[in-house]
This record gives C-alpha cells, structure tokens and sequence, in this order.
C-alpha cells in the first residue's frame, strides 16, 4: 500500500485497551470537526463528527471530545482491536470553508 | 462506500509530460474535492468544485488545473509534471460544504520520473 505515514506520531497500544487519539487545531471559530480513518491503501473512511455546540459525541466503541477552550479534539476507542490498526485524521472546518485536515496519528495494536 | 472511483490507480510518468486523474462519482454529490497526500503533511486541498463549472483553489493549487464537465465527474490535469509532483491523490465528494462528511476514493498513486 501507499506508504503515507512514514514520519507520524505512532501510539502503540495492547489489544482489549482503551486508546486516545488528540488532536488540536487553531481556528477557535471552527465549528465541525471529524474524524477519518485510513488503512493501508485505501482512503480515509468517516469514523464520527461533532459540532461545536457539543462537548461529546459517541458511536460504536468510539466517542470524541471537544474542548473548546483549549481547542483540543480527542477520539477515544473502547477495547481495541487489531483491525483498529491505521493511521487516524482529524479535520475541521467553519461554516461553508473546505475541511482542513491534520497530520495523522498512526495507531498500531499490539496482539 | 460512496460510489466514488478514480482512474487510473496507478500511474508512472515523465518530467515534463501531461497527465490527467480522472474522479467518477455515481452519489449525485454537489461538492467534489482533489487532494494530495505525502509524507509529514496528510491531506493538502488543491483545488474543489462546488458545481458544475464552478471550481475554486485550494491550499496546493501550483501546476494543477480541473475541470468538471459533469455532475460526476472532476478531473485534474498536471500540464507539466514535476517530481515534486509526485504523491497519492484523492478525490473526495460531499453533498453539502462544509460541516458535513466527505466521502473518499481510493486513491492514485503518481510518480513522477
């Protein structure tokens, strides 16, 4: 597969653990946020959004969080698994303006 | 997944050679967008569509024109490859800008000789 994330943070965690991914961004009037998965190959699939008038939002085994005073975003993933294995996007925007998109977090699960 | 393909997937060229990565959605979506994705700097905007006819730039958009003829389709033309040209690019297609999801192809990988 496409080798696009050889100089990313990596969070290395055991099988069946619970892992944070964070994310900051810079605009304090971003007002969407999301998170993306990507596998190797493949293209980043949609995991879970919030809006800014929330401070939480979950899904299937993930939640994100929004601190909106520190402008922190956090994807929190219940019991991982190895098909959690991937490189994880944030991205934001405001109001009509493309999304914008982070570096990406590699999260490699330990069997 | 969104019905969204890119052609081709795969693609070696030369400096100095046109090339064309061509979008193909079957979602209806009004938004499309093409990125470029490389080593320490994730995804980079280069340029979108927001209707037919209607394109604008992105953060990237240096060497790169697009044009979209149709609904469905958006594509991107290097009129001179560069090697720094080189990279995976993607499409990506929404039925709203902004707070909304994208959806994503699967990618072309690109290089540039």
């Amino acid at each position: 597969g496409e080798s696009v994330g050889l100089h990313l943070p990596t969070l290395s965690v055991q099988e069946g653990d619970n892992s944070i991914i964070n994310c900051a961004y810079s605009n304090s009037a971003s007002d969407y946020f999301i998170w993306y998965k990507q596998e190797s190959g493949k293209g980043p699939q949609f995991i879970i959004d919030i809006r800014s008038n929330m401070d939480k939002r979950q899904g299937q085994r993930v939640t994100v969080l929004l601190n909106k005073t520190v402008k922190h975003l956090s994807l929190q993933i219940a019991a991982t698994q190895p098909g959690d294995s991937a490189v994880y996007f944030c991205a934001f925007t405001r109001g009509n303006t493309p999304l914008v998109f982070g570096k990406g977090t590699r999260l490699s699960v330990i069997a | 997944d969104a019905g969204i393909t890119q052609s081709p997937r795969h693609k070696v060229t030369e400096t100095g050679t046109p090339v064309t990565l061509r979008c193909h959605q079957t979602e209806n979506h009004r938004y499309m967008y093409w990125y470029r994705q490389d080593p320490g700097h994730g995804l980079r905007l280069i340029h979108y569509s927001y209707g037919v006819k209607d394109t604008d730039k992105g953060e990237v958009s240096d060497g790169y024109s697009v044009s979209r003829s149709k609904t469905e389709d958006f594509l991107l033309t290097l009129e001179s490859a560069t090697s720094s040209q080189t990279s995976v690019y993607f499409c990506a297609t929404t039925h709203r800008e902004g707070g909304n999801e994208q959806f994503f192809g699967p990618g072309t990988r690109l290089t540039v000789l």
